[in-house]
């Protein structure tokens, strides 16, 4: 599995925009890229997956280096309801992907 | 639309105790399921995972197993729980082809 390394935590205040960053220098070429997240008590929620193109969701944006070894979650908007921790998950899209979770970054907003 | 279900929600147990905690899915048909346990102040660690009726792997050797008699049921199972086996239990499924997982509510195991 690719390793990664995401800011322990971050902070911003509602309604600014936020980047998440993600590096991932061993992610292999057939790896994508995946962002869940995980409310307080709740589990996991997928929040956007790609592989080389930056890519586009009602959830948020990813933006991709073009060597691939890093990447960038956006919220374009903080509200109080994204407060999470972020995990970024590099994983084959296999018939039976498995997902392994980092210590992932906890995002705090203010109001 | 798809709902993923696990019960309870909060368990008690103490140490040496039977386990079973249950996890079904509607609105799908052949899911992968998955189960993940998350200790306290720690990430998520994939348990099991399950392809079909009967198919179980395992990721990491411990105190726990899991069956899947039905195509939609994942059940977790212990013969005699340890104190390490606290924790909050989850229960994900995906779709036959890699799509994102969907988690379950959790079930927030506590071994005394």
């Amino acid at each position: 599995d690719a390793k990664t390394t995401q800011p322990n935590s971050m902070e911003s205040n509602e309604e600014e925009p936020v980047h998440l960053p993600c590096n991932h220098s061993t992610i292999s070429g057939t790896d994508y890229i995946h962002w869940y997240r995980q409310l307080p008590s709740q589990g996991p929620e997928y929040v956007i997956h790609g592989l080389t193109s930056n890519v586009n969701n009602r959830m948020a944006s990813l933006a991709i280096a073009e060597d691939r070894k890093s990447s960038t979650l956006i919220l374009h908007r903080a509200t109080l309801r994204d407060a999470a921790v972020y995990y970024c998950i590099p994983a084959l899209r296999t018939s039976y992907g498995k997902l392994t979770f980092g210590q992932g970054t906890i995002l705090t907003v203010h109001p | 639309s798809q709902t993923i279900h696990q019960w309870p929600a909060t368990l008690v147990q103490p140490v040496g105790s039977p386990l079973s905690l249950e996890c079904t899915v509607e609105g799908t048909s052949n899911p992968n399921l998955y189960w993940y346990r998350q200790a306290a102040g720690r990430g998520l660690q994939l348990l099991f995972y399950s392809v079909g009726i009967g198919q179980i792997s395992s990721e990491v050797p411990q105190n726990l197993s899991a069956s899947r008699p039905q195509d939609r049921q994942f059940i977790l199972s212990s013969k005699k729980l340890l104190l390490s086996d606290s924790g909050f239990y989850l229960c994900a499924w995906s779709g036959t082809y890699y799509n994102e997982q969907f988690f379950g509510p959790g079930t927030r195991l506590t071994v005394l």
